[in-house]
């Protein structure tokens, strides 16, 4: 149980287009969804927290017009890049805690890699 | 705010020995402790976590972690390595921030195992 699907798992893009990238909870519902870039040989930076049906909340240095989530509903929420452009390029993570759950964990889902040209 | 440190950026060990990476955090109370493992370009996997209760958890694979408050420390240990091990290995910390749980990551420690 607890499975979380990240779709695309790589895309490429020419700098200026737009991408996005689904989240989804796959067996369970997750009122609250997490975002997170993961730079080569890096740690997990968190980028913004998603709660459903409501505006994303972005961790200090996040630009949230270049970074749109939207988290429509209980199993989905969407990461969209903006104009991107090479320096955009990077692992971006989601994550989700069980709804009703108040223990911190997370179930990851399987990464996107992103790379602008 | 809550901090973790993983102080080995980089181990060795060699296959069949024993292991123990290193996490200390810093939260005024207990927080909720993890060990997450992640293979190149995967997304993490849980192998142990701690709540509240017996210091001693066991996990995945293998793998076991303590907790000690006076340290506040949540080492990760393994008696024997085995060549699969291979990994980045994540340590982290939830705490409540809010109505849910804010996980912060340590840096990571990168495991290679040799013949």
């Amino acid at each position: 149980g607890a499975v979380v699907s990240q779709h695309p798992s790589r895309v490429i893009c020419k700098s200026g287009t737009s991408v996005k990238i689904e989240c989804r909870s796959l067996d369970f519902q997750a009122t609250t969804m997490f975002w997170y870039r993961q730079f080569p040989k890096q740690s997990l930076m968190l980028m913004a927290t998603s709660n459903e049906g409501s505006k994303a909340t972005y961790e200090q240095g996040v630009e949230k017009d270049k970074f749109l989530i939207n988290h429509a509903s209980l199993t989905l929420s969407t990461l969209t890049v903006t104009s991107a452009h090479p320096e955009d390029s990077s692992f971006y993570i989601c994550s989700a805690q069980l709804a009703g759950a108040n223990t911190g964990e997370l179930f990851f889902g399987e990464g996107s890699r992103l790379t602008v040209l | 705010a809550q901090s973790v440190t993983q102080p080995d950026i980089h181990i060795t060990v060699s296959e069949g020995a024993s292991l123990e990476l290193r996490c200390n955090y810093s939260y005024g109370a207990t927080p909720y402790l993890f060990w997450y493992v992640q293979s190149p370009g995967q997304g993490l996997q849980l192998l142990l976590k701690y709540f509240s209760g017996d210091t001693l958890v066991q996990g995945i694979k293998g793998f076991e972690a303590e907790f000690k408050r006076s340290q506040s420390s949540f080492n990760l240990r393994k008696p024997s390595v085995h060549w699969s091990d291979a990994a980045e290995y994540f340590c982290a910390v939830a705490v409540n921030s809010g109505g849910y749980q804010k996980v912060t990551f340590g840096t990571g420690t990168k495991l290679q195992v040799i013949p």
